[in-house]
């Protein structure tokens, strides 16, 4: 199956600074990339859908300017956490589909990237 | 709108015993149905999914889940349980464009020598 990858798998950062999560689909082109934040013992919530060369749609509740999402490429989204706060720290997931928006689509996950804001 | 429950967060059963993993959902619209499994430090891995046609539906490792629309449910079952089968596992619902994902709280599959 397609392989997605997140970059780091870890990262510990004081409060008040900004973070840097790199999701990469590594043998296909994404049309659509997702990102999701997981609380502990907690569901999957989707932030964001982001689509190559536009802006983010951000699900009702997350805040655009504390989460900036960029998809530069059809192979790389970002996700910039800014001023984080001990309440930022979870696990952002990213996904990553092909053919959005048909019954033949599915999309392939990222490992997840723990954030822990000191 | 659309949700996802699964009930128990942890299930444990013993080698070669049936594995039933529990989803009910809620949809305001014919919904689509998946099962994703995570290992450890892996991401998720899709086992099936149902969108139209047969209502029991086969994936991968020997796993299955029915849809009963007048139940709300899509459990997820396998006759034989083996040791590799412990993990997380996520039932989730989305619309027909496919672009919205809602996921259940998971459950931890403990599969007993």
């Amino acid at each position: 199956g397609a392989v997605v990858s997140q970059h780091p798998s870890r990262v510990i950062c004081k409060s008040g600074t900004s973070v840097k999560i790199e999701c990469r689909s590594l043998d296909f082109q994404a049309t659509t990339m997702f990102w999701y934040r997981q609380f502990p013992k907690q569901s999957l919530m989707l932030m964001a859908t982001s689509n190559e060369g536009s802006k983010a749609t951000y699900e009702q509740g997350v805040e655009k300017d504390k989460f900036l999402i960029n998809h530069a490429s059809l192979t790389l989204s970002t996700l910039t956490v800014t001023s984080a706060h001990p309440e930022d720290s979870s696990f952002y997931i990213c996904s990553a589909s092909i053919l959005a928006g048909s019954y033949e689509d599915e999309q392939f996950f990222g490992p997840g990237t723990r954030l822990t804001v000191l | 709108a659309q949700s996802v429950t699964q009930l128990g967060s942890h299930v444990s059963v013993s080698e070669g015993a049936l594995v039933l993993l529990r989803c009910n959902y809620s949809s305001s619209v014919p919904p689509y149905l998946f099962w994703y499994v995570q290992y450890p430090n892996q991401g998720l891995q899709l086992l099936l999914k149902y969108t139209t046609g047969a209502t029991l539906v086969k994936g991968i490792n020997g796993f299955e889940a029915e849809f009963k629309k007048s139940e709300t449910s899509f459990h997820l079952t396998k006759p034989s349980a083996h040791m590799s089968d412990a993990a997380e596992y996520f039932c989730a619902v989305s619309g027909q464009n496919f672009n919205k994902f809602y996921f259940g709280s998971g459950t931890k599959l403990n599969v007993k020598p």
